[in-house]
């Protein structure tokens, strides 16, 4: 099946630098790839959607000058955390759409765990 | 807006008994319905899906019934295992959404002992 992989799996860093999480879908091409954010014993909520070469769409509520997303490939997007705060401590968790004519269903990364200090 | 209803939990149930997880959800048209899992430290998991009315996905003894009369799909398996222990999700794919998005419950904890 349909691999989706996220690197790093789990980060510490102090308040004020900057994460990147990278999600690659490995056996697939991805026009589109999602980035949620899941807070502890809670469900995924939706940060952005992001389609291969173009600007990715932000949901409501999410800075985007904060939570950079790039699609470069179709194999390839990041998400890059800027400033980190311990607000921004999270389980951040992509997923990937195949191209269209495939199958509709997402795909998901394991996930990130970021931890700001 | 789409959404979707799930049921609290922790759900905890003893092996081999029977489990129910109801899913209730709003959109207009016809979603595409979901059930993910997610197990401990790990990411979510397609568990099953249905795309139309009445359609009955299944997976690893999991099964949900798309019902268009009642907006539901109501997640079942009929003897859980202390191995089924999870977080499970259930999610819609609306029709209005270009993007392809999920629209998902607030999960249910599913705790099964020995």
């Amino acid at each position: 099946g349909a691999v989706v992989s996220q690197h790093p799996s789990w980060v510490i860093c102090k308040s004020g630098t900057s994460v990147k999480i990278e999600c690659r879908s490995l056996d697939f091409q991805a026009t589109t790839m999602f980035w949620y954010r899941q807070f502890p014993k809670q469900s995924l909520m939706l940060m952005a959607t992001s389609n291969e070469g173009s600007k990715a769409t932000y949901e409501q509520g999410v800075e985007k000058d904060k939570f950079l997303i790039n699609h470069a490939s179709l194999t390839l997007s990041t998400l890059t955390v800027t400033s980190a705060h311990p607000e921004d401590s999270s389980f951040y968790i992509c997923s990937a759409r195949a191209l269209a004519g495939s199958t509709d269903t997402q795909y998901f990364g394991p996930g990130t765990r970021l931890t700001v200090l | 807006g789409d959404s979707v209803t799930q049921m609290e939990g922790p759900v905890t149930l003893s092996e081999e008994a029977f489990l129910t997880i109801n899913c209730t959800y709003t959109a207009t048209g016809y979603p595409s319905l979901f059930w993910y899992v997610q197990y401990p430290g790990e990411g979510l998991q397609l568990l099953l899906k249905a795309t139309k009315a009445d359609d009955k996905g299944s997976n690893k003894g999991f099964e949900a019934t798309y019902r268009k009369e009642t907006t539901s799909f109501h997640l079942e398996k009929g003897s859980v295992q202390v191995s089924d222990s999870a977080v499970y999700f259930c999610a819609l794919r609306g029709m209005n959404n270009a993007g392809n998005m999920l629209t998902f419950g607030g999960g249910t904890r599913l705790m099964v002992k020995p």
